[in-house]
């Protein structure tokens, strides 16, 4: 099975641009989850989709959101860009049932400008 | 709210050596996940090893294996016969049983020498 992918994998972003990642899941997996990785807050969980609908959220700004589409892809967006965007997004699939073994793509690198 | 603390930022160990990476946690539920993840320099993060917190033995896989300590809320790892490809920063995670959602601790750096 192919694994978990997300693209871009890297992205450069200017302040008060507005950015869409993208994350697709291992086959048969439902649930995909949003995390960010900074050096100083460490791993944080943004929100969690399942089929199609938000199941789980995280304490981000509103400026974040998401969606999953009907195939079980996942776009993650984040509007107005502040300089503490800047992190490595990674994405997370499971079956969406327990145990919720997550399974992480390769990561999002953003740099914001 | 779940707290997950992993008190090593950086460990060592030389190869072929046994190394025990640490990690507390804070719940108040009784029945939940704890993972442990490994994200090497490419940053892809690897499952290593899941523990039910209902199962009193302790998870296995190959050379890792962990002490679960429930009533202590301990979850540490042991690496046998460690490799240079162990080398790599490992996090520990919490998850409840009613979703997704993992709380990662700060993670460990482990330096594998030769």
């Amino acid at each position: 099975k192919a694994g978990v992918t997300q693209t871009p994998r890297y992205l450069i972003k200017t302040r008060g641009q507005q950015v869409t990642l993208s994350c697709s899941p291992i086959s048969g997996h439902r649930s995909v989850s949003w995390y960010q990785q900074t050096p100083g807050q460490g791993l944080q969980f943004l929100f969690e989709y399942f089929s199609e609908t938000q199941r789980n959220k995280g304490n981000f700004p509103g400026r974040f959101s998401g969606r999953q589409f009907s195939n079980s892809r996942s776009e993650m967006n984040v509007s107005t860009l502040e300089l503490g965007d800047s992190a490595l997004y990674l994405c997370a699939s499971s079956t969406g049932t327990n145990p919720y073994e997550q399974y992480f793509g390769p990561g999002t690198r953003l740099t914001v400008t | 709210a779940q707290t997950v603390t992993q008190s090593q930022p950086e460990m060592s160990v030389q190869e072929a050596e046994t190394v025990t990476l640490s990690c507390t946690y804070d719940t108040s539920e009784s029945d939940y996940y704890l993972f442990w993840y490994k994200q090497p320099p490419s940053r892809q993060m690897i499952l290593v090893i899941r523990q039910e917190a209902y199962k009193q033995q302790n998870a296995t896989e190959n050379r890792f294996s962990v002490n679960f300590q429930k009533a202590a809320k301990s979850f540490s790892l042991k690496i046998s016969d460690s490799q240079l490809g162990d080398a790599a920063m490992y996090f520990c995670a919490y998850q409840e049983t009613s979703g997704s959602r993992l709380t990662f601790g700060e993670g460990t750096q482990l330096t594998v020498n030769p």
